[in-house]
């Protein structure tokens, strides 16, 4: 089957940091995207993960855990424009052609 | 100038009627997408095209049709919209390739069926 969970809603304070998880059932996985969106806006890619281990991008920073169906989104330094809705998304297939998002995590960033 | 753009942004119309959203893309993608958003759902694919003579359907077809007319354009018709069909819509588009398939989202249709 096919299934991504990831908590609906989160709340952080500005200047903090914040990791949202996102466990995943895909069969035949290949790899492990993240996009933001803000609210009414479209969604953005910040990250794509295919092997294990932990990707930094500046104040964004994604893990994968094949084995264990486990990813996770940090974000470091929150601040106010930060506040969105954060999707993980599951790819399967050749050339990642079957993608399945998550319900995504709102995050409320709080000064 | 966008590199994915869908026509119209907002759209309201009566039980019955049918009604066609547009997608177009410069991006030169082989890889369309038509996806419906509601809250607490998440995105949800209606269809996706591969190339011009490549049409399949996703998790929820039923009530949709589409048309690839050029690589660059592909349209999403309700037929005879019915309210539960009020939803936001992208479209999106993807290069493919064997290193993931990051997919390049439109600024989204925000239909209302009364």
């Amino acid at each position: 089957g096919q299934n991504i969970d990831q908590p609906t809603e989160m709340t952080a304070t500005e200047g903090a940091i914040v990791q949202i998880n996102c466990t995943y059932q895909t069969s035949g996985f290949n790899g492990l995207f993240w996009y933001q969106q803000h609210a009414g806006e479209a969604p953005t890619f910040l990250s794509y993960n295919v092997l294990d281990g932990l990707e930094e991008k500046g104040r964004f920073s994604s893990f994968l855990s094949r084995s264990k169906g486990y990813s996770y989104l940090l974000l470091k330094e929150l601040q106010m424009k930060d506040s969105a809705s954060y999707l993980c998304a599951g790819t399967s297939g050749t050339g990642g052609f079957k993608t399945i998002f998550g319900a995504g995590t709102r995050l409320f960033v709080k000064a | 100038d966008a590199d994915v753009t869908q026509t119209p942004r907002n759209r309201i119309t009566k039980t019955g009627k049918r009604i066609m959203l547009e997608c177009s893309q410069t991006k030169g993608h082989d890889r369309m997408y038509w996806y419906r958003q509601d809250p607490g759902l998440g995105l949800r694919l209606i269809y996706y095209s591969f190339d011009v003579k490549d049409i399949n359907k996703g998790e929820i077809s039923d009530g949709y049709s589409v048309s690839r007319q050029a690589q660059a354009k592909f349209s999403l018709s309700l037929e005879s919209a019915i309210p539960n069909q009020t939803a936001l819509y992208f479209c999106a588009t993807s290069q493919g390739g064997t290193s993931g398939d990051t997919q390049y989202f439109g600024p989204g249709t925000r239909l209302t069926v009364l």
